[in-house]
Order: C-alpha cells, then structure tokens, then sequence
C-alpha cells in the first residue's frame, strides 16, 4: 500500500528563493495536515485541509507560507521568498477523517542558506 | 501549560527490561490519544491508539487515566530495535492533534 508521498526528500536553495514542497495523501484520506519540525520547536502544525478545502491556517509563521490542495490527490506547500529560519523537516500527513489517526510522509528536509 | 507535556528522558534500559512512562495532557475534553515513535531523521509513525481506558499490542501497553489526566505507555522485554523518541499525541475537540516533545527511549546490549 503505498503510504503518504512526499517531494522533493531533499531541497538546498539560496535565501530568497521561492520553495515548493509537495504532497500526495494517501487514497480515500479526507484530510491532510502540514507540519513543520525543527529541534528547537518540535513539530508544529501549519495547516491543515479537510476535503481539500483549508480549514485551519494559523499555525502558517508568515505570509511568505502559503498552501494549496487543488484535488484529493495533492496537495504543496509553498515559500517565498524563503529565509534560512525556514530551515526544516516539513511532513505532510494524511487521516481517514479529522481526528482519526494521522500517517506521515518520508518529509522534506529544507536548507536555505 | 503545554497541551501535552512529557519527560524528555532520555530512559536508558537494559535489552529485556520493561520501561514505562507518562505524558499527562491540559485539555480534559479531549477524546483520542495516540502515541507515535519517531527514529532518528525519520518520520513519526503510529504506534496505538488509546480510545477508551487503555490498549495492548505486543509488548506494548498504553493506559489513559481520565480523572488524573495522563497517558502512559509501557514497553516490555525491550528491544534493542525499541530505541526511539516516543511522541504522546492528544486529539482535542478541534481536530487538531497536540504533540508532546517525546521521550527518548535507549535499549542498551
């Protein structure tokens, strides 16, 4: 069964660079979530999608974050310009419905220097 | 208060050892639990789920205590594989999850 997809695995990019991270939930999932982990935070949650429609973006830092779930299948995270406090692993997850289990994608780890 | 506060550990254990600990959660409303492990660089994964008083799976062991509000998670016969960072995931009425920081678990040979 292949689980929550997620790309690029790896993105180094220059301050001030626009970022696009991308997500494809799991089939039949009817809500995906953004989340943000660094060490000094832990894992926050930016955003999060409920029948591809945004539901709850105020954990999203700054205007420069934005994101989009065009169609069940997909969804991406976008940064721009980008700075090198956005500096990261960002997971997308995937849930049945709100507030059942959520299953995590491999993540994306971003560097901006 | 933090939504979800845990021991930040790190429980060193030796491999056969059982190893317990708790998380308790502020929101008294809140109705799903979950914890997850996370390996070094990796993605947190399912662990159990916790809906009523408790689950078992294994040698894991997840207890909820309404009235004095924690979760906690036991593992026995530990495995060297065991070593990883547990999260405690409270599900409150806004569907958000609250993830704890984790408690880092080591299984030593």
């Amino acid at each position: 069964d292949a689980g929550v997809i997620q790309s690029p695995r790896h993105e180094v990019t220059e301050m001030g660079q626009e970022v696009t991270l991308r997500c494809k939930p799991i089939s039949g999932h009817n809500s995906l979530f953004w989340y943000r982990q660094t060490m000094m935070r832990g894992l926050e949650l930016l955003i999060y999608f409920n029948n591809n429609v945004p539901i709850d973006d105020s954990g999203m830092p700054e205007d420069r974050f934005s994101a989009k779930m065009p169609n069940a299948s997909f969804s991406t995270l976008k940064i721009q310009p980008s700075e090198p406090r956005d500096s990261a692993v960002y997971f997308c997850a995937s849930s049945l419905r709100l507030g059942y289990e959520q299953y995590f994608g491999p993540g994306t780890r971003l560097t901006v220097t | 208060r933090k939504e979800v506060e845990q021991d930040p550990g790190p429980f060193n254990v030796p491999e056969g050892a059982t190893v317990a600990f708790n998380c308790t959660y502020s929101n008294s409303a809140s109705q799903s639990f979950f914890w997850y492990r996370q390996d070094c660089r990796k993605e947190p994964k399912l662990l159990m789920s916790v809906y009523s008083s408790g689950n078992e799976d294994g040698r894991f062991t997840a207890q909820l205590n309404r009235a004095s509000q924690y979760i906690s998670l036991l593992i026995r016969d530990s495995k060297l594989s065991d070593s990883a960072t547990y999260l405690c995931v409270v599900n409150n009425n806004d569907y958000k999850l609250s993830f704890g920081a984790g408690t880092t678990v080591t299984v030593r040979a």
